[in-house]
């Protein structure tokens, strides 16, 4: 299985709710990532998990909280967003992410949130 | 800090013509090189890749680039493009960022391909 999954494909959120992203691999890789793409731009790293530990944040706004339960799985929670948060999240996963590591990272098919 | 430059924003081909895309970086330390591609509609998958050994890579669909340090470049070439090729492609650099390996996704090229 060389899959990143994230569910859902699609949301639509009002900046009063409370909604979670999901994104699971069963390829072994003990490092996840966030990434946010707005349109005709590059992703961004939000964040980054390595043994489900977080080692990188990206001075993201606490409205973006990631939870990792356990090596396969990484979630991210998001609570009162704005409408300029209306982006592709994109999750990836490599072997490792620490120093000297050679990491390929996989991506997945993102979640598209649109923030009304 | 590390940075990438993509030059060419956005690139239109007819299909058999040669494809270059420029990259270049800047990074105090060793680095990682990759090319993802995103098709429309679909994820980003990587192209090829630079860890180390030979600075000329070849990668998936006929695609290579070569990594030229005293340049900080890593461009990616292929011979004869097709319509399939029509995407748009990032370079990207990794390199370490507090004892950890960061990636940093350069501005990304548009290819059109002309049947």
């Amino acid at each position: 299985d060389t899959e990143v999954t994230q569910t859902p494909k699609h949301l639509v959120m009002g900046m009063t709710n409370k909604k979670s992203l999901k994104c699971e691999q069963h390829m072994g890789h003990r490092a996840m990532y966030w990434y946010k793409q707005k349109a005709k731009k590059p992703p961004e790293l939000m964040f980054v998990y390595s043994y489900e530990k977080l080692s990188i944040n990206e001075s993201v706004p606490s409205r973006f909280s990631p939870e990792c339960p356990n090596s396969s799985l990484l979630n991210l929670h998001l609570h009162a967003l704005q409408p300029e948060d209306s982006a592709l999240y994109l999750c990836a996963s490599s072997l490792d992410s620490g120093t000297g590591s050679y990491n390929e990272q996989f991506f997945g098919p993102g979640t598209r949130l649109t923030v009304l | 800090a590390q940075s990438v430059s993509q030059h060419n924003h956005h690139v239109i081909l007819s299909e058999a013509a040669s494809l270059e895309l420029g990259c270049n970086y800047s990074y105090g330390g060793t680095v990682n090189l990759f090319w993802y591609v995103q098709y429309p509609g679909q994820h980003l998958q990587l192209l090829l890749k630079y860890f180390s050994g030979d600075p000329l890579v070849k990668g998936i669909k006929g695609f290579e680039a070569e990594f030229i340090k005293s340049k900080f470049s890593f461009n990616l070439r292929k011979p004869s493009v097709q319509w399939s090729d029509t995407a748009e492609y990032f370079c990207a650099v990794e390199g370490d960022s507090g004892g950890y390996q960061k990636v940093t996704f350069g501005t990304g090229t548009k290819l059109q391909v002309i049947p």
